[in-house]
């Protein structure tokens, strides 16, 4: 089975940088999912990591520490649009499990 | 036109009544998927299947089916529907030499009366 944490709620300046953490346990792990979802809209997929170390994708970034159960989204550069919920995934098989999301709110 | 669609998109129902979900797909994925979403809960697994003969629970089944007609298509049945059912449902597929990659519907929004 999975149990993913992550927090509830961030709340950030745009321009600023925001780090969303996720950690997780699991009985088998196959990689790990950061989507990002709008209200009211479809998740859609920001990043994955089956390895240990830093994923770039321009403004955002997810690292990974398998030995930890450990992952953070960074959210570089904020902007407006950014203002949605992340959710983090872990893939066991061809399964994954989701965390109930960070709802990120980027001010002016 | 998505590569997922979702239908109905919303729906309104009442207690004890049966509900269709339909998925289709043009992605050519043999993985199908349901989850529902509730707010401070997240997604969580209904069904799922990876080939037209292929049913599988997840961790919510109870008071839910699904039929797999099609590899295209994925339907989700609510046989007597009952208010703590009224959440957002997704269908998702993924496939090939892919990661995993989830690949999500629009959603739709059942509310049980």
């Amino acid at each position: 089975g999975q149990n993913i944490d992550q927090p509830t709620e961030m709340t950030a300046t745009e321009g600023a940088i925001v780090q969303i953490n996720c950690t997780y346990q699991t009985s088998g792990f196959n990689g790990l999912f950061w989507y990002q979802q709008h209200a009211g809209e479809a998740p859609t997929f920001l990043s994955y990591n089956v390895l240990d170390g830093l994923e770039e994708k321009g403004r955002f970034s997810s690292f990974l520490s398998r030995s930890k159960g450990y992952s953070y989204l960074l959210l570089k550069e904020l902007q407006m649009k950014d203002s949605a919920s992340y959710l983090c995934a872990v893939r066991e098989e061809y399964k994954l499990s989701f965390g109930a999301g960070t709802t990120v709110t980027v001010r002016a | 036109d998505a590569d997922v669609t979702q239908t109905p998109r919303n729906r309104i129902t009442k207690t004890g009544k049966r509900i269709m979900l339909e998925c289709s797909q043009t992605k050519g994925h043999d993985r199908m998927y349901w989850y529902r979403q509730d707010p401070g809960l997240g997604l969580r697994l209904i069904y799922y299947s990876f080939d037209v003969k292929d049913i599988n629970k997840g961790e919510i089944s109870d008071g839910y089916s699904v039929s797999r007609q099609a590899q295209a298509k994925f339907s989700l049945s609510l046989e007597s529907a009952i208010p703590n059912q009224t959440a957002l449902y997704f269908c998702a597929t993924s496939g090939g030499a892919n990661t995993g990659e989830l690949f999500f519907g629009e959603g739709s929004r059942l509310t049980v009366l």
